[in-house]
Formats: C-alpha cells, structure tokens, sequence
C-alpha cells in the first residue's frame, strides 16, 4: 500500500537556526513526491517536487529535499528559518493514478 | 496568472439549505479534485474528475455532488447542508503525473 508518514506533527525553531521536517513514503512505483506550504487562510502552495531527476531538490524560498530510496525517506530542510516560514508543511505522493496522497502535516513554529 | 479560483470565499448556510461551490481553472489541467480539510483530519478528497466526462468518489462523498462542466470548470453540491459539513473546501487540478495546484478555498459554516 501506499502511504506518506509525516513524522512530526509540529516542530520549533528559533529564528536564523535551521528547519528540518521529516517525511517517509511507501510507493510501490518509482514516486513522485512533493512538498507543499500552506499560510493560514491560504491554500497549498507547492514548494518543490521530485520527479526521478536530481535526489537533490531545490524549491522556493530557499527549502531544498533530498530523495533517499534506501531510507524512504523526502525530508525538507532549510538552513536558516526566517520568521516569514511559519505554516504548516505537506510532503505528498502522486500514487501513479489519477490521487494524490498527502500527510498529515507538519505546522512549522518559529521564535524571535 | 489565475490558476485556480474558488467562489465563493465564504459562505454561511442553515441546516437543509443548498448550495453549489465553483471551482475554475485555466491551466488546461486534465483532472480535477475537491478536499475538505479539518482541524486534525488533514486533506480528505471528496470527488475527482480524472478527465472531462467523468467523476468519481474519494475518501467522503457522502452529502456531496459533483459537476464537471467542461474542462475548466468542476463544481462541488450540497443538496441539504448538515452542521458536519462546516470546513474549509479546497479545489485543485493537476496534469499527468504533475503535483496539484490548488485554489485559495472555500470557508463554509452551516448552523
């Protein structure tokens, strides 16, 4: 079966200090993942996808994934928070049909 | 550089009424989705449309119909509004294995 396991619901960061928020998948197919952002009030905004190209992903506002078969594994990463990254975080699955599974979501806090 | 829009943004309704959200966009996505999302439940699909002509359930379609009127536009019925039906409604779309862009959403209160 397919499934996205976001492994923490929330996470705190102090401001300058770097965001890692964790994301296992089970796909039976090669995968394409994603991550999204969601601003309260908001919709998703798509932050990055992976596709089978680069295992090193490079999105928006400086965030970055890295793909690790062997650990199955799409964990986001940012070296400095800025307070503007506060929301909440989706890792996402597209099962090679036509839905798309998401996580949980992961909301992002982060201290002055 | 629209994408997907929703209307409308919020709405209040009183139990038994009817209403119809709308969901369009422009992107000449094939498939198209409707979500309800919950303090603590996450995403939950109602309906898709994985291409124009047709529409099938997801996770909870029950109280809920769908159109899908051409390819840009998908909308999403409550024939007879229950108070369990209070949430956020989002729309989104997407092409072939690409992620789904998603609209702004709907914020619906039935008392």
């Amino acid at each position: 079966a397919q499934s996205v396991t976001q492994l923490d619901s929330h996470v705190s960061v102090s401001e300058g200090t770097p965001v890692l928020l964790r994301c296992n998948y089970s796909s039976s197919y090669s995968p394409s993942l994603f991550w999204y952002v969601q601003h309260p009030n908001k919709g998703l905004q798509l932050l990055l996808k992976y596709t089978s190209a680069a295992t090193l992903v490079k999105g928006i506002n400086g965030f970055e994934a890295e793909f690790k078969k062997s650990e199955t594994s799409f964990h986001l990463t940012k070296p400095s928070a800025h307070m503007s990254d506060a929301a909440e975080y989706f890792c996402a699955l597209n099962t090679g049909g036509f839905k798309t599974i998401f996580g949980a979501g992961t909301r992002l806090f982060v201290k002055a | 550089n629209a994408g997907v829009t929703q209307t409308p943004k919020f709405q209040v309704l009183k139990t038994g009424q009817s209403m119809t959200l709308q969901c369009a966009q422009d992107m000449n996505h094939n498939s198209m989705y409707w979500y309800r999302q919950d303090p603590g439940m996450g995403l939950r699909l109602i309906y898709y449309s994985a291409s124009e002509g047709t529409t099938d359930k997801g996770e909870v379609p029950n109280g809920y119909n769908v159109s899908r009127l051409n390819k840009r536009e998908f909308s999403l019925r409550l024939e007879s509004a229950a108070p369990s039906q209070t949430s956020v409604y989002f729309c989104a779309s997407r092409t072939g294995d690409q992620p789904q862009h998603f609209g702004d959403g709907t914020r619906l209160s039935i008392l």
